[in-house]
């Protein structure tokens, strides 16, 4: 069974840093793409941006609103895509979810969601 | 890059059909057949629903359906439920090789 679990949430002040985990169990991380999704409180979704998998260069792509700020990197041996978010701000307050992407374009599993709460 | 567009809620009668929409430009919607919509209940993390414009995922009820035309897909449910009662959001691959969500339609199954 596909499993994905964040961990890494909380309250941070704005300007500082915090970084999101995502592990991995049921299938091969290390064959797909993941990506991160966040839902700002009673808003609707946002994709933030994704990782390729390493046989497709690994390479990243982040949304505009994020971009220059926050960073995706994975840990295949460890079954672990990560989030590092920098320079946050009260507007990155969110539910942050991990999600497997099936590229280019679907996510087909997610995980429940980290809550991020940024203020002073 | 703009979210795609989607009316804020639709409503129907259970048994009813209703049909929701999700335009964009020809950089995203438009131009690739890589639009995908989820559903999501609350306080519950979105669910796939159908990808690649038409596509259901193994297991997912026939009842749910998509389509394209032009810069506009669509997510068509039949036979309404009252467990379809959720909100629903489409997305689309990019020309700038990223993704982009519509804003959500809540649909209320009266």
């Amino acid at each position: 069974e596909v499993q994905l679990v964040e961990s890494g949430g909380g309250l941070v002040q704005p300007g500082r840093s915090l970084r999101l985990s995502c592990t991995a169990s049921g299938f091969t991380v290390g064959d797909y793409a993941m990506s991160w999704i966040r839902q700002a409180p009673g808003k609707g979704l946002e994709w933030v941006g994704f990782i390729k998998s390493k046989p497709y260069g690994g390479t990243t792509e982040y949304a505009a609103s994020v971009k220059g700020r926050f960073t995706i990197s994975r840990d295949d041996s460890k079954s672990i895509a990560y989030l590092q978010m920098n320079s946050l701000k009260t507007d990155d307050t969110a539910v942050y979810y991990c999600t497997r992407l099936v590229v280019p374009a679907h996510f087909d599993y997610w995980g429940q969601g980290t809550l991020v709460t940024v203020s002073s | 890059q703009s979210a795609l567009t989607q009316p804020a809620s639709v409503s129907g009668s259970p048994g009813q059909s209703i049909t929701i929409s999700c335009t964009g430009t020809s950089s995203d919607v438009g131009g690739y057949n890589f639009v995908s919509w989820y559903q999501q209940h609350p306080g519950k993390a979105p669910k796939l629903m159908i990808y690649d414009v038409s596509n259901r995922p193994s297991g997912l009820s026939n009842r749910f359906s998509g389509s394209k035309s032009g810069n506009t897909a669509s997510l068509t449910i039949s036979g309404l439920q009252a467990e379809d009662e959720a909100d629903y959001y489409c997305s689309s691959y990019t020309s700038s090789s990223t993704l982009v969500f519509g804003g959500g339609t809540k649909l209320t199954v009266l």
